[in-house]
């Protein structure tokens, strides 16, 4: 079955700085990309996804990048601000409904 | 326009009792999703149903899980003889067609405490 790797576990960044998060997948039928934002105790919360006709999606300080060729994805963030601390999650879909979560990347800006 | 509803938020349960969570899906969605988040850890796909229908339940446990999404009324998951380890949050999702590239909308999660 799919296998998503996400990586780093933790980072930690000055408020301005970027942030960037990388997943790699194993089937290469996944077609459907997308990043969860989850505070603590909270649900999670569809930031970002992209599909697998499109290389690049950006919305205002959040973008993620596909390379289907080499299985990964990866999330950027930019001008970080303390609000952005949270846990990040990609996920994958293929074929079949489910997504499959990578572990999660816990983002800590400091002020 | 509410969100994805479940209930309880929190529940407790002694070791061998039986737990039920409940799903509301948003309105207009008719496919609902579970997924377990064991602590400090990603969300784990258990189930995918219909109305009516279980279309997808390779994540579940084969002894003691059962879910299901009736014709009238919420998603259920239902644990059986619970133990220690059954303790972890359970979210449900729920999305309006059964196609690829949709988003899934996450409902907050049921914590679920096996002492």
């Amino acid at each position: 079955g799919e296998n998503v790797e996400q990586h780093p576990s933790t980072l930690s960044v000055q408020e301005g700085d970027s942030a960037v998060i990388k997943c790699t997948y194993s089937d290469s039928a996944s077609n459907y990309f997308p990043w969860y934002k989850q505070e603590l105790g909270k649900r999670p919360q569809l930031i970002i996804d992209i599909r697998s006709n499109v290389g690049e999606k950006k919305d205002q300080r959040i973008a993620v990048t596909l390379n289907k060729t080499a299985k990964h994805f990866s999330l950027h963030i930019t001008e970080t601000q303390p609000e952005d601390s949270a846990v990040y999650f990609c996920a994958v879909q293929g074929g079949s409904e489910k997504l499959v979560f990578g572990k999660g990347t816990k983002l800590t800006v400091n002020p | 326009n509410a969100g994805v509803m479940q209930n309880p938020r929190h529940l407790v349960r002694r070791r061998g009792q039986e737990a039920r969570l409940r799903c509301s899906p948003m309105k207009g969605h008719s496919h609902v999703y579970w997924y377990r988040q064991l602590p400090e850890e990603g969300l784990k796909f258990m189930v995918y149903l219909q109305k009516e229908n279980i279309i997808d339940e390779s994540g579940m446990p084969k002894e003691r899980f059962s879910a299901e999404f009736p014709k009238e009324g919420p998603s259920i998951l239902r644990i059986q003889q619970v133990v220690r380890g059954d303790s972890a949050a359970y979210f449900c999702a729920s999305s309006p067609l059964r196609r690829s590239y949709t988003e899934q909308f996450f409902g907050p999660g049921t914590r679920l405490t096996v002492l």
